[in-house]
């Protein structure tokens, strides 16, 4: 059973287009973290949403956080090549204080020049 | 700063080998992690540190040991080596105070991957 759920699993765009990424769950989160992979290497945090309804902007990426705390969005601008890689996001659990994270499948996304 | 350390980077084995696989951290972090990534699975919890002397099982422990003797090191021990251990295993790190948040990011090593035939 996968606690967080991704969509879509694969995004292929043009240069220059937008898109939007999803992370669902049935569960509470006290916080949600996204993460980017890029090919032989580890995920690298872009950010850490807290506040139910929160919106947070690094550059061309958008990420919100939904009212009640269960799913994220990250919304991407006039997407670059330079954003290839795996998007994963992470829920921390909100009854642990292990710092224990959830992870989605990730969307993995394509950009061509 | 060298950050989250893993070695090796590439390793394979037979059935039925063992093996350790070694993670350090410079971070002084106390909470350390080892994840599996499957292809299309996202990363899959196997064993967690949340401090030098105490680790504790994840989502995927079976076929898999830990410890953790200093802060700096967790190492991952698979001791009877089974196709079903083919992955890509990452150590993670995080700081976190007394009282503090969940929130806290993990910091990744670079992955070994290790094919078992």
């Amino acid at each position: 059973t996968q606690l967080l759920e991704q969509s879509p699993q694969f995004l292929s765009i043009q240069e220059g287009e937008n898109l939007t990424v999803y992370c669902n769950s049935s569960s509470v989160f006290s916080s949600l973290q996204w993460y980017r992979q890029e090919p032989g290497e580890g995920p690298v945090l872009l950010v850490t949403v807290v506040t139910g309804g929160e919106v947070k902007k690094l550059k061309r990426l958008t990420f919100q956080f939904g009212d009640a705390r269960k799913d994220s969005s990250l919304h991407i601008t006039a997407a670059q090549p330079g954003d290839t890689g795996l998007y994963l996001c992470a829920g921390a659990d909100r009854g642990s204080t292990l710092g224990r994270l959830y992870f989605g499948r990730g969307t993995q996304l394509t950009v061509w020049p | 700063n060298a950050g989250v350390t893993q070695t090796p980077k590439f390793r394979i084995l037979k059935i039925g080998q063992s093996m350790t696989l070694q993670c350090a951290q410079d971070m002084n972090h106390n909470y350390m992690y080892w994840y599996r990534q499957d292809p299309g699975m996202g990363l899959k919890l196997i064993y967690y540190s949340v401090g030098a002397g105490i680790t504790d099982k994840g989502e995927v422990p079976n076929g898999y040991n830990v410890s953790r003797s200093t802060t700096e090191d967790f190492p991952l021990r698979l001791e009877l080596a089974a196709p079903s251990q083919t992955s890509v295993y990452f150590c993670a790190s995080s700081y976190r105070g007394r009282g503090g948040k969940s929130n806290q990011p993990q910091h990744f090593g670079d992955g070994t991957r290790l094919s078992i035939l």
